[in-house]
């Protein structure tokens, strides 16, 4: 299985886009195996899918959050990222990338996780 | 969208029990389920796909099953490191969700 890691500013002021990349290593990007995927866990809740995509494809959104968040992948560097604009306190998360295994052709469980970044909102 | 519910939300039971959460979906979601755990700090790992399949290097104490809307999640025999809170997500449609959650705790 591939590893995966985030990275991104820690602390994000409220109205700004926050911004993350998840680098993968020990597998391509363009595997035919994988969508990538980010989800989020705010403090003490449970977990929130945001988007995923498949490399060449069109990403699916959270309908919740689907005005907000982009979700990009760049074969050059191996990394896809995640980008959701105009936050509030509410965006206040742990945020994870993970693989998301393919498996005819559709996008199903999500395998391997990164060990998640906390990204507060605050001024 | 496709709502998950799990119950109970927490438990506690003696080292060596039998352990089962379930996990009901508000649609057939056929058998497009899967189990994650997730200790205090860490990230999710995934126990079981496709509601019954055990991923590679999990033990054998964890089983899953059902179909449709109605899932089970079965620890046989319950040890101090399986510890933590267990989700079932779907996958059924493109839009992806996750249970609230079952914390699992030593008596």
């Amino acid at each position: 299985q591939p590893q995966l890691q985030e990275s991104g500013p820690g602390l994000v002021k409220p109205s700004e886009t926050l911004s993350l990349t998840c680098t993968v290593s020990g597998d391509s990007i363009v595997s035919i195996n994988y969508y990538w995927g980010w989800i989020r866990q705010p403090p003490g809740k449970g977990l929130e899918w945001i988007g995923s995509m498949y490399y060449s494809g069109t990403p699916y959104y959270n309908p919740s959050l689907k005005s907000r968040v982009t979700i990009s992948v760049d074969t050059s560097k191996n990394q896809f990222s995640l980008k959701l604009r105009s936050v509030t306190a509410a965006d206040t998360a742990v945020y994870y990338c993970a693989g998301q295994a393919r498996i005819a052709a559709r996008p199903s469980w999500f395998a391997p996780w990164a060990q998640g970044t906390l990204v507060t909102v605050s001024s | 969208d496709i709502q998950m519910t799990q119950s109970p939300s927490s438990l506690a039971a003696s080292v060596g029990d039998s352990v089962t959460i379930t996990c009901q979906a508000s649609h057939d979601i056929r058998n497009y389920l899967s189990w994650y755990q997730q200790k205090p700090g860490k990230a999710p790992k995934l126990l079981i796909y496709d509601a019954s399949n055990l991923e590679t290097g999990v033990p054998s104490r964890f089983s899953g099953s059902g179909s449709g809307t109605d899932f089970t999640f079965t620890i046989s025999s319950l040890q101090p490191e399986d510890i933590a809170t267990y989700y079932c997500q779907q996958y059924d449609n493109l839009l992806f969700t996750f249970g609230p959650g079952t914390t699992v705790d030593i008596k």
